[in-house]
């Protein structure tokens, strides 16, 4: 299994949907989790961080499923403005202190 | 603005140049981190610093590389005798130690090789 594993998409969705992704990892002793979004030619930016089973925010759900090694991101009521691409990250593990980053699933709202 | 900073935000070199850029981080963070993202793959990590201590590096940093962060604050990635595989987005991340890999990011310094 690669470290981490997401389907790139893309998701098309019409604006008002509920869309979810979802992503898989290698490091069973990875603690904590996080989805990053990036738009076109941006900066990733920090959306959701996950510690424990899950974590709701707004119209945001991330959820932790350990037995299974994934980790899902739902959006309801989707806006054009979550367009972007949304990056599964897990701590590299091994002692080390960096991030592994999933390659990124694309997600198109249209309206 | 009191976000990452990098600069310069585009790089166009000939192969061969040498080239440094430089990441000035939030200014309470005391991790920083380099990473590397080409299109339509996520970023890779590079290196990171705790203060001015280089604590880990990648087996993607080659010895063509380097980064610096004498006095714990900005940092510098150089790159010598530069190759077209280098071209890329380079990030610069920092975070506070105690929010655990909660990384903010900066916007990026774009290299083309040609």
């Amino acid at each position: 299994r690669k470290e981490v594993e997401q389907d790139p998409g893309p998701f098309n969705v019409p604006e008002g949907a509920t869309v979810a992704f979802n992503c898989t990892y290698s490091n069973s002793a990875s603690q904590s989790f996080f989805w990053y979004r990036q738009d076109c030619r941006k900066e990733p930016k920090l959306l959701m961080s996950v510690y424990s089973s899950g974590n709701e925010d707004g119209r945001f759900t991330a959820q932790l499923n350990r037995a299974s090694q994934y980790i899902s991101l739902l959006i309801r009521d989707s806006k054009l403005s979550d367009s972007a691409t949304y990056l599964c990250v897990v701590p590299s593990g091994g002692g080390a202190d960096g991030l592994t980053f999933g390659k990124g699933t694309h997600l198109i709202i249209q309206p | 603005d009191t976000g990452v900073s990098q600069n310069p935000r585009h790089k166009i070199t000939k192969r061969g140049q040498n080239v440094t850029f430089r990441c000035d981080p939030i200014s309470e963070h005391n991790r920083l981190y380099w990473y590397r993202q080409t299109l339509g793959q996520g970023p890779e990590f590079l290196t990171y610093f705790q203060n001015e201590a280089q604590l880990e590096k990648s087996r993607l940093l080659s010895d063509r590389f380097s980064a610096e962060r004498p006095k714990g604050s900005f940092s510098t990635l150089e790159i010598q005798r530069t190759e077209q595989g280098d071209s890329a987005m380079y990030l610069c991340a920092s975070s506070l130690q105690a929010s655990y890999n909660e990384q903010f990011f900066g916007p990026g310094t774009r290299l083309t090789v040609l």
